[in-house]
């Protein structure tokens, strides 16, 4: 069983819909979140992260950590169709020293103009 | 300031061959991971270093793979006799001191294995 699990999509929206991605992690041990975003062919591209329970939000971005459900989410408000790529979900059990970051698959969104 | 860099861009390598991947972490970055990511999917941890400690190389698949940071900036991963398997994107991050958990991608790059 894969630790951070998030649906593979495709999630497609109109343009200026929310798009809503969800993820779910197994590891109790986790203390932080990051999505990325990675368009086609590129590296993955770190634009939020939340460490404490409840929201966050940065721009358009909401992220979302509920720790007593094991959920992370990320809203986009207004989608755009530059929004349009994979977006990797990812935790970091720091408890150790080692950093590392334990990725879902990705959902593949879809912004329609 | 200067990202991640990380060459070759792309490397086609015939079975059986050897392969050397370099990676150029961000200046004053201390923590430096290696991830392997096939076609589809997220990308699996590889390995980790701190300065040039190697301190967790659980990720790294078999013995072929190899990887070192003799001096605590560039890194090598190293691939022996390489297999179709291998076939993937490897991606290189970095972190800093201050923000031990917030890593910096590379460009990755793309091995084909023929």
């Amino acid at each position: 069983q894969k630790e951070v699990e998030q649906n593979s999509g495709p999630l497609s929206v109109p343009e200026g819909a929310i798009a809503s991605l969800n993820c779910t992690y197994s590891d109790r041990g986790s203390q932080s979140f990051f999505w990325y975003r990675q368009y086609s062919g590129k590296s993955p591209e770190l634009i939020m992260f939340i460490y404490s329970n409840g929201d966050k939000e940065d721009g358009r971005f909401t992220a979302q950590l509920n720790k007593a459900s094991q959920y992370v989410s990320l809203l986009i408000r207004d989608s755009q169709p530059s929004d349009s790529a994979t977006y990797l979900c990812a935790g970091v059990n720091s408890g150790g020293s080692n950093y590392k970051l334990t990725f879902g698959k990705g959902t593949l969104l879809t912004v329609n103009p | 300031g200067a990202g991640v860099s990380q060459s070759p861009r792309y490397k086609v390598a015939k079975r059986g061959q050897d392969v050397a991947l370099r990676c150029d972490p961000i200046s004053g970055h201390v923590s430096l991971f290696w991830y392997q990511q096939a076609l589809g999917q997220g990308p699996e941890f590889l390995t980790y270093f701190q300065n040039e400690a190697q301190l967790d190389k659980s990720g790294l698949p078999s013995d072929r793979f190899f990887a070192e940071r003799p001096e605590g900036s560039v890194s090598t991963l190293k691939i022996q006799r390489t297999q179709q398997e291998d076939s993937a994107v490897y991606l290189c991050a970095s972190s800093s001191p201050t923000e031990a958990d917030t890593q910096y991608f590379g460009p990755g790059t793309r091995l084909t294995v023929l």
